[in-house]
Protein backbone atom coordinates (compact mmCIF):
# COMPACT_ATOMS: atom_id res chain seq x y z
CA UNK A 1 0.00 0.00 0.00
CA UNK A 2 1.35 3.62 -0.84
CA UNK A 3 1.91 5.68 2.10
CA UNK A 4 1.32 9.09 2.48
CA UNK A 5 3.71 10.81 -0.40
CA UNK A 6 5.02 14.28 -0.34
CA UNK A 7 7.34 16.11 -2.60
CA UNK A 8 9.90 17.45 -2.94
CA UNK A 9 11.85 15.69 -0.36
CA UNK A 10 14.50 18.63 -0.58
CA UNK A 11 14.10 22.29 -1.36
CA UNK A 12 16.36 25.12 -1.09
CA UNK A 13 15.58 28.69 -2.22
CA UNK A 14 16.28 31.94 -1.28
CA UNK A 15 14.93 34.43 1.02
CA UNK A 16 11.35 35.92 -0.47
CA UNK A 17 11.10 33.23 -3.54
CA UNK A 18 7.78 31.05 -3.22
CA UNK A 19 7.80 27.66 -1.83
CA UNK A 20 5.13 24.75 -2.49
CA UNK A 21 4.82 21.74 -0.49
CA UNK A 22 2.96 18.67 -1.53
CA UNK A 23 1.22 16.20 -0.01
CA UNK A 24 -0.76 13.00 -1.35
CA UNK A 25 -2.54 11.25 1.71
CA UNK A 26 -3.63 7.75 1.68
CA UNK A 27 -6.38 7.18 -0.41
CA UNK A 28 -9.58 6.98 1.77
CA UNK A 29 -8.28 8.83 4.44
CA UNK A 30 -10.44 11.42 5.25
CA UNK A 31 -7.92 13.56 7.18
CA UNK A 32 -5.00 15.35 6.51
CA UNK A 33 -2.52 17.27 8.77
CA UNK A 34 0.50 19.42 8.30
CA UNK A 35 3.05 19.93 10.39
CA UNK A 36 6.35 21.36 11.39
CA UNK A 37 9.31 20.07 12.88
CA UNK A 38 12.46 22.15 14.30
CA UNK A 39 15.11 21.98 16.87
CA UNK A 40 13.72 25.01 19.05
CA UNK A 41 9.83 23.74 18.98
CA UNK A 42 9.84 20.12 18.40
CA UNK A 43 6.91 18.54 16.03
CA UNK A 44 3.93 21.17 15.21
CA UNK A 45 0.81 20.65 14.15
CA UNK A 46 0.23 24.06 11.54
CA UNK A 47 -3.62 22.52 10.32
CA UNK A 48 -5.45 19.96 9.57
CA UNK A 49 -8.37 18.97 7.26
CA UNK A 50 -11.57 16.91 7.27
CA UNK A 51 -13.02 16.03 3.89
CA UNK A 52 -10.71 19.15 2.30
CA UNK A 53 -11.99 21.22 4.63
CA UNK A 54 -9.70 23.40 7.17
CA UNK A 55 -10.73 22.77 10.55
CA UNK A 56 -7.92 24.12 12.71
CA UNK A 57 -5.40 26.41 11.54
CA UNK A 58 -4.27 28.11 14.78
CA UNK A 59 -0.92 26.68 14.36
CA UNK A 60 0.02 28.53 11.27
CA UNK A 61 2.70 31.10 12.29
CA UNK A 62 1.64 33.93 10.03
CA UNK A 63 0.07 35.09 7.06
CA UNK A 64 2.73 34.19 4.71
CA UNK A 65 1.91 30.45 5.01
CA UNK A 66 -1.35 29.43 3.45
CA UNK A 67 -2.70 25.26 3.04
CA UNK A 68 -5.42 24.21 0.84
CA UNK A 69 -6.82 21.02 -0.44
CA UNK A 70 -8.95 21.08 -3.41
CA UNK A 71 -9.60 17.36 -3.46
CA UNK A 72 -9.03 13.98 -1.68
CA UNK A 73 -6.16 13.29 -3.01
CA UNK A 74 -4.38 16.20 -3.19
CA UNK A 75 -2.79 19.12 -0.49
CA UNK A 76 -0.19 21.97 -0.85
CA UNK A 77 1.00 24.03 1.68
CA UNK A 78 2.58 27.50 0.56
CA UNK A 79 4.93 29.93 2.21
CA UNK A 80 5.19 32.90 0.14
CA UNK A 81 7.76 35.23 0.75
CA UNK A 82 9.70 32.53 2.51
CA UNK A 83 12.34 33.47 5.25
CA UNK A 84 15.14 31.57 6.72
CA UNK A 85 13.97 30.77 10.08
CA UNK A 86 11.16 28.97 7.71
CA UNK A 87 13.69 26.19 7.33
CA UNK A 88 12.68 22.90 8.83
CA UNK A 89 11.12 19.23 8.07
CA UNK A 90 7.79 19.67 7.40
CA UNK A 91 6.01 16.93 7.34
CA UNK A 92 2.22 15.88 5.90
CA UNK A 93 0.08 13.21 7.53
CA UNK A 94 -3.04 11.32 7.28
CA UNK A 95 -5.67 9.54 8.83
CA UNK A 96 -8.98 7.67 8.80
CA UNK A 97 -11.26 9.42 11.72
CA UNK A 98 -9.66 8.32 14.71
CA UNK A 99 -7.50 5.78 13.40
CA UNK A 100 -3.54 7.78 14.21
CA UNK A 101 -2.34 9.67 11.78
CA UNK A 102 -0.02 8.16 9.19
CA UNK A 103 2.81 10.30 8.08
CA UNK A 104 5.00 10.82 5.29
CA UNK A 105 8.68 11.25 4.96
CA UNK A 106 8.78 14.79 5.04
CA UNK A 107 9.97 18.12 3.20
CA UNK A 108 13.32 19.32 4.81
CA UNK A 109 13.13 22.93 3.34
CA UNK A 110 16.43 25.04 3.38
CA UNK A 111 15.77 29.15 3.33
CA UNK A 112 19.32 30.96 2.22
CA UNK B 1 4.43 26.05 27.53
CA UNK B 2 4.94 22.25 26.87
CA UNK B 3 2.03 20.51 27.40
CA UNK B 4 3.70 16.93 26.68
CA UNK B 5 7.12 16.71 28.22
CA UNK B 6 9.80 13.84 27.72
CA UNK B 7 12.82 14.72 30.17
CA UNK B 8 15.54 12.49 28.62
CA UNK B 9 16.52 13.58 25.22
CA UNK B 10 18.55 10.21 25.16
CA UNK B 11 18.86 6.64 26.28
CA UNK B 12 21.66 3.91 25.87
CA UNK B 13 20.54 0.15 26.56
CA UNK B 14 22.32 -2.97 26.13
CA UNK B 15 20.78 -5.13 23.58
CA UNK B 16 18.39 -7.62 25.22
CA UNK B 17 17.10 -5.61 28.60
CA UNK B 18 14.42 -3.16 28.87
CA UNK B 19 14.19 -0.12 27.41
CA UNK B 20 11.78 2.02 29.37
CA UNK B 21 10.97 6.20 27.84
CA UNK B 22 8.90 8.68 29.97
CA UNK B 23 6.63 10.85 28.92
CA UNK B 24 4.48 13.57 31.42
CA UNK B 25 1.83 15.53 30.20
CA UNK B 26 -0.30 18.67 31.52
CA UNK B 27 -3.45 18.87 30.76
CA UNK B 28 -5.96 17.09 32.15
CA UNK B 29 -8.03 17.10 29.07
CA UNK B 30 -6.03 14.30 27.23
CA UNK B 31 -7.59 11.32 26.97
CA UNK B 32 -5.37 9.42 24.19
CA UNK B 33 -1.86 8.85 23.97
CA UNK B 34 0.25 7.36 21.64
CA UNK B 35 4.03 6.49 20.82
CA UNK B 36 5.74 6.84 17.54
CA UNK B 37 9.24 5.94 16.18
CA UNK B 38 10.99 7.88 13.98
CA UNK B 39 14.32 6.97 11.88
CA UNK B 40 16.55 9.42 10.42
CA UNK B 41 15.27 11.07 7.04
CA UNK B 42 11.66 9.63 7.46
CA UNK B 43 8.55 10.19 8.83
CA UNK B 44 7.19 8.97 12.18
CA UNK B 45 5.66 6.01 12.41
CA UNK B 46 3.04 4.96 14.87
CA UNK B 47 3.80 2.02 17.33
CA UNK B 48 1.19 1.93 20.08
CA UNK B 49 -1.81 3.57 21.78
CA UNK B 50 -3.37 3.94 24.79
CA UNK B 51 -6.69 5.37 25.92
CA UNK B 52 -7.45 6.93 29.01
CA UNK B 53 -9.83 4.17 30.32
CA UNK B 54 -6.80 2.26 30.51
CA UNK B 55 -3.62 1.69 32.30
CA UNK B 56 -1.79 -0.58 30.18
CA UNK B 57 -1.54 -1.65 26.77
CA UNK B 58 0.41 -4.17 24.89
CA UNK B 59 1.86 -4.80 21.69
CA UNK B 60 4.35 -7.83 21.58
CA UNK B 61 7.38 -6.29 22.77
CA UNK B 62 5.77 -2.95 23.33
CA UNK B 63 3.36 -1.85 26.52
CA UNK B 64 2.47 1.69 27.41
CA UNK B 65 1.77 2.28 30.79
CA UNK B 66 -0.50 5.47 31.96
CA UNK B 67 -0.77 6.59 35.35
CA UNK B 68 -3.60 9.28 35.42
CA UNK B 69 -3.00 10.81 38.47
CA UNK B 70 0.68 11.31 37.93
CA UNK B 71 0.13 12.57 34.52
CA UNK B 72 2.30 9.89 33.23
CA UNK B 73 2.96 7.32 30.54
CA UNK B 74 6.39 4.94 29.86
CA UNK B 75 6.74 3.36 26.85
CA UNK B 76 8.29 -0.67 27.62
CA UNK B 77 10.52 -2.39 24.75
CA UNK B 78 11.84 -5.71 25.86
CA UNK B 79 13.55 -7.42 24.77
CA UNK B 80 15.12 -4.59 23.30
CA UNK B 81 16.62 -4.57 19.87
CA UNK B 82 19.64 -2.85 17.71
CA UNK B 83 16.91 -2.01 15.47
CA UNK B 84 14.46 -0.20 18.03
CA UNK B 85 17.34 2.26 18.05
CA UNK B 86 15.31 6.14 16.73
CA UNK B 87 14.02 8.35 18.50
CA UNK B 88 10.68 7.91 20.04
CA UNK B 89 7.99 10.31 20.16
CA UNK B 90 5.24 10.57 22.84
CA UNK B 91 1.59 12.39 22.12
CA UNK B 92 -1.36 13.25 23.27
CA UNK B 93 -4.72 14.20 22.14
CA UNK B 94 -8.38 14.75 23.68
CA UNK B 95 -11.82 13.38 22.80
CA UNK B 96 -13.69 16.06 20.11
CA UNK B 97 -10.30 16.71 18.22
CA UNK B 98 -7.46 14.79 16.20
CA UNK B 99 -4.82 17.69 17.34
CA UNK B 100 -1.97 15.66 18.46
CA UNK B 101 0.17 17.54 21.22
CA UNK B 102 3.86 16.09 20.59
CA UNK B 103 6.63 15.88 22.93
CA UNK B 104 10.09 16.67 21.92
CA UNK B 105 11.06 13.03 21.64
CA UNK B 106 13.57 10.66 23.20
CA UNK B 107 16.75 8.96 21.54
CA UNK B 108 16.98 5.39 21.89
CA UNK B 109 20.34 3.72 20.64
CA UNK B 110 20.71 -0.03 21.95
CA UNK B 111 23.53 -1.53 21.94
CA UNK B 112 24.77 -4.47 20.57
Amino acid sequence: DAGVIQSPRHEVTEMGQEVTLRCKPISGHDYLFWYRQTMMRGLELLIYFNNNVPIDDSGMPEDRFSAKMPNASFSTLKIQPSEPRDSAVYFCASSDSNQPQHFGDGTRLSIL
Amino acid sequence: DQQVKQNSPSLSVQEGRISILNCDYTNSMFDYFLWYKKYPAEGPTFLISISSIKDKNEDGRFTVFLNKSAKHLSLHIVPSQPGDSAVYFCAASHSGTYKYIFGTGTRLKVLA
